[in-house]
């Protein structure tokens, strides 16, 4: 199995709702990675943690709270957000130490701020 | 910090012919990958080819395959007999091989591929 699934795949949410956006892999890999992508742009890197602990914040606003429940789950929490805040959020997993380099991606969630 | 850079916005290629796409990069480490990344309108980030850094051979995944000047620090993908499925963004990406437990990717702005039947 080298799936990264994430859910939902489309979200639209107001300004004052609280959501969550979920992400999951069954690979064994301790390393686990939330990007934000904007239209034609790479993907921005948010956050990495690294054996369940938030190893890097992209110095990312406090209306976006990961959670790393588990070595397979990584949640992100999305409250009082902005429509600029509107982009493609990709989560992503690899291996945490040096034996194997590539990372694996999901398909993605097209969140959508009204 | 690294840097990776893709000159070449947009490229197109006839089906079947023969196409390459650029990266050049900036590090000081010497142990590092190298990566291409595929990302079709389905959204999802495909890996295409990987290139470890202490490696000189070029690395080769059936079509594709990479000219890997270490030296100059350039990543070139080739393409090879191009097919309408090849068509997507292209993203070059770099990640460190020594920062154990954070092995975050370093992305070029990417290229995008058109193929004409």
């Amino acid at each position: 199995d080298t799936e990264v699934t994430q859910t939902p795949k489309h979200l639209v949410m107001g300004m004052t709702n609280k959501k969550s956006l979920k992400c999951e892999q069954h690979m064994g890999h301790r390393a686990m990675y939330w990007y934000k992508q904007k239209a034609k742009k790479p993907p921005e890197l948010m956050f990495v943690y690294s054996y369940e602990k938030l190893s890097i914040n992209e110095s990312v606003p406090s209306r976006f709270s990961p959670e790393c429940p588990n070595s397979s789950l990584l949640n992100l929490h999305l409250h009082a957000l902005q429509p600029e805040d509107s982009a493609l959020y990709l989560c992503a997993s690899s291996h945490a130490d040096r034996g194997t380099t590539e990372a694996f991606f999901g398909q993605g969630t097209r969140l959508t701020v009204v | 910090a690294q840097t990776v850079t893709q000159s070449q916005p947009e490229m197109s290629v006839q089906e079947a012919e023969t196409v390459t796409l650029s990266c050049t990069y900036d590090t000081s480490e010497s142990d590092y990958y190298l990566f291409w990344y595929k990302q079709p309108p389905s959204r999802q980030m495909i890996l295409v080819i990987r290139q470890e850094a202490y490696k000189q051979q070029n690395a080769t995944e059936n079509r594709f395959s990479v000219n890997f000047q270490k030296a100059a620090k350039s990543f070139s993908l080739k393409i090879s007999d191009s097919q309408l499925g090849d068509a997507a963004m292209y993203f070059c990406a770099y990640r460190s091989a020594s920062r154990a437990g954070s092995y975050q990717l370093t992305f070029g702005k990417g290229t995008k591929l058109s193929v004409i039947p």
